[in-house]
């Protein structure tokens, strides 16, 4: 079975400022995906970022981008250029690749709050 | 843009009864899912369904809880005798092939046991 680690309950940023949440994950499997997913106050939950594990390049997306270490099982993910949009609390979460049936295994998730 | 869509968003009622949450996922997608968020907790995944039946499912999925997909729009969960414990946020995602990672999700359903 997999676990999803997340240690930082909450953490907090001045706008544009720059901010990394952390993640670490257990799993025996070498193929899989990686995501965050940002659900803000509407409790809609979005995807941030994507990593395949098989890819040693670390994903980025605009403001986003993620520190992938496999052999640590880490996976931070930095926010640089903070914006107050950006206030939502943050889940980590894994998933098997190869697999048809795509189970999303999440952590505990990080309370992000920007301040102007 | 094509969304997955839920209803109710809240959802109240007495322990002992019968619910069913409603998810219409996205058209052409074949994986369906249900998550459960308890309040302040981590999202849970409950079941998985793809080909009109269950392909896995959770510990906390047991004889109380169902899923169907009635008429090839629709991707229900019913939960048959509702408990306190079952007050959460309930997520529908879907999926649209195999080889496709993202999980597109709903906005959620509230539901509230009294």
């Amino acid at each position: 079975a997999q676990t999803v680690t997340q240690s930082q309950p909450e953490m907090s940023v001045q706008e544009a400022e720059t901010v990394t949440l952390s993640c670490t994950y257990d799993t025996s499997e070498s193929n899989y995906y990686l995501f965050w997913y940002k659900q803000p106050p509407s409790r809609q939950m979005i995807l941030v970022i994507r990593q395949e594990a098989y890819k040693q390049q670390n994903a980025t997306e605009n403001r986003f981008s993620v520190n992938f270490q496999k052999a640590a099982k880490s996976f931070s993910l930095k926010i640089s250029d903070s914006q107050l949009g950006d206030t939502a609390m943050y889940f980590c979460a894994f998933m098997r690749r190869g697999t048809s049936y795509g189970k999303l295994t999440f952590g505990q998730g990080t309370i992000l709050t920007v301040h102007p | 843009e094509p969304e997955v869509t839920q209803t109710p968003s809240h959802q109240v009622t007495q322990m002992g009864q019968e619910v069913i949450l409603r998810c219409v996922p996205i058209s052409n997608h074949l994986y369906f899912y249900w998550y459960r968020q308890i309040l302040g907790q981590k999202v849970e995944f409950l079941v998985s369904f793809y080909n009109n039946e269950i392909s896995e499912k959770s510990e906390i999925f047991d004889d109380q809880f169902s899923v169907e997909r009635p008429d090839g729009s629709n991707f229900t969960l019913k939960i048959r005798s509702t408990k306190l414990e079952d007050s959460a946020m309930y997520f529908c995602a879907s999926r649209p092939l195999a080889g496709v990672d993202e999980q597109f999700f709903g906005p959620g359903t509230r539901l509230t046991v009294l």
